[in-house]
């Protein structure tokens, strides 16, 4: 039962240059998420996906770009990798796409570090 | 603006006893409230919900308590276990037209000996 499945979990880049970070779940979930996590700033969002075909930005979306490829698989983008872009991204899925009470299933981690 | 605060970084407490981490809010449309708990290179882990029309949840050792009018929240451990020693995060819901999404808290660290 493999849940939320993040790649790669490490990646180093140079500056300027862009990488897209994979998610897939398989838990037939509506919606997704990206968040960013760093010292002492706890969870920020990102993006998220209510469902397939729609996206919209959460607290911190300068420099991404996200796409909801299908039901399954929600990818972040950077285009051009910045050092303040250095972090730990958690990709997570939601059951209820709508409601309250919004319980996310979280997926390991991908450690980013930009130089 | 932080909407979710948490302004204890750290809380160490010895096995047995009880454990309080604290959680305020700005935003009186939240509606429910939720608590999730983190290891080191793990994605945090659901712990436990509140609606926002009650004020107290349990769950075994855990229990939230809910406070609108302070507009502050609890998560209480009793009794603590050095396996409870992690990173606690407090969140919030809003619901918008684009959807459903939690706005998390920066977190606190439980440190639990024994």
């Amino acid at each position: 039962n493999a849940g939320v499945t993040q790649t790669p979990k490490f990646q180093v880049l140079k500056t300027g240059q862009s990488m897209t970070l994979q998610c897939a779940q398989d838990m037939n979930h509506n919606s997704m998420y990206w968040y960013r996590q760093d010292p002492g700033m706890g969870l920020r969002l990102i993006y998220y996906s209510a469902s397939e075909g729609t996206t919209d930005k959460g607290e911190v979306p300068n420099g991404y770009n996200v796409s909801r490829l299908n039901k399954r698989e929600f990818s972040l983008r950077l285009e051009s990798a910045a050092p303040s872009q250095t972090s730990v991204y958690f990709c997570a899925s939601s059951d209820l796409p709508g409601g309250s009470g919004e319980k996310l299933f979280f997926g390991s981690g991908t450690q980013l570090s930009v130089l | 603006d932080q909407q979710v605060k948490q302004n204890s970084p750290s809380l160490s407490v010895q096995e047995g006893r009880i454990s309080i981490l604290n959680c305020d809010y700005t935003n009186s449309m939240f509606d429910y409230f939720l608590w999730y708990k983190k290891y080191p290179a793990e994605g945090p882990t659901f712990l436990i919900s509140i609606s926002s029309i009650k004020d107290k949840n349990e769950d075994g050792r855990f229990t939230v308590f809910l406070n609108k009018s302070a507009k502050h929240l609890s998560l209480h451990i009793v009794p603590s276990q050095p396996g409870d020693s992690a990173v606690y995060f407090c969140a919030a819901t809003f619901f918008n037209q684009a959807g459903t999404a939690l706005i998390f808290g920066k977190g606190t660290t439980l440190s639990v000996s024994s």
